[in-house]
């Protein structure tokens, strides 16, 4: 159990675009929701925390403009990157947790995106 | 302020050699730490947490409050456990991920 997917696992978008990325959890309830971006040979960087219901809260440095989530379900999250530029390429990962607290995450496979 | 840290970005042993991967943490209340692997082209899983005290694949850590350490150690390391390892920290609402440190068992 706990399987988490993200949609598409792969995206490129031209600059000034949008993309949105989908993570859902597929057998269990996730109360809240974490979106991380990863850059290469370097670890994880979480960008904003989500719970159900409510906004998310973005992490120092991180524009929530910029990156929109929405968490309008218990099994589905959203990241919108809004204006997409070359810079915004990296892997986008999601995870999902079933306590408010966030403990034990279950992480997406991940989402390539690369903007030209 | 860097909650978790994890001081080796990469470390390299010799197969059955003991492995030790350092974390520590700040926080001053209780901490619920964990232990994340990350094997070549795999989504990120959990290996361990610390509540649970259970050893998987071999993998024990220990939580030293006085120290504010996690390390991570197997007595004889395997081709196998190859892998990117990060320590986590989740305290109330947040949660926090070292830099992770690259773990390369020689053959």
């Amino acid at each position: 159990g706990a399987v988490v997917s993200q949609h598409p696992s792969r995206v490129i978008c031209k600059s000034g675009t949008s993309v949105k990325i989908e993570c859902r959890s597929l057998d269990f309830q996730a109360t809240t929701m974490f979106w991380y971006r990863q850059f290469p040979k370097k670890s994880l960087m979480l960008m904003a925390t989500s719970n159900e219901g409510s906004k998310a809260t973005y992490e120092q440095g991180v524009e929530k403009d910029k990156f929109l989530i929405n968490h309008a379900s218990l099994t589905l999250s959203t990241l919108t990157v809004t204006s997409a530029h070359p810079e915004d390429s990296s892997f986008y990962i999601c995870s999902a947790s079933r306590a408010i607290k966030g403990y034990e995450q279950y992480f997406g496979p991940g989402t390539r995106l690369t903007v030209t | 302020a860097q909650r978790v840290t994890q001081p080796e970005k990469l470390l390299s042993v010799f197969k059955g050699a003991p492995v030790e991967l350092k974390c520590n943490y700040s926080y001053s209340g209780s901490p619920e730490l964990f232990w994340y692997v990350q094997y070549s082209r795999q989504r990120l899983q959990l290996l361990l947490r610390h509540i649970s005290r259970e050893s998987i694949k071999g993998f024990t850590a220990d939580l030293n409050k006085g120290e504010t350490s996690f390390h991570l150690k197997k007595p004889f390391a395997q081709e196998e456990d190859s892998a990117m390892y990060y320590c986590a920290l989740g305290t109330g609402n947040q949660f926090y991920f070292g830099t992770g440190t690259s773990l390369t068992v020689i053959p």
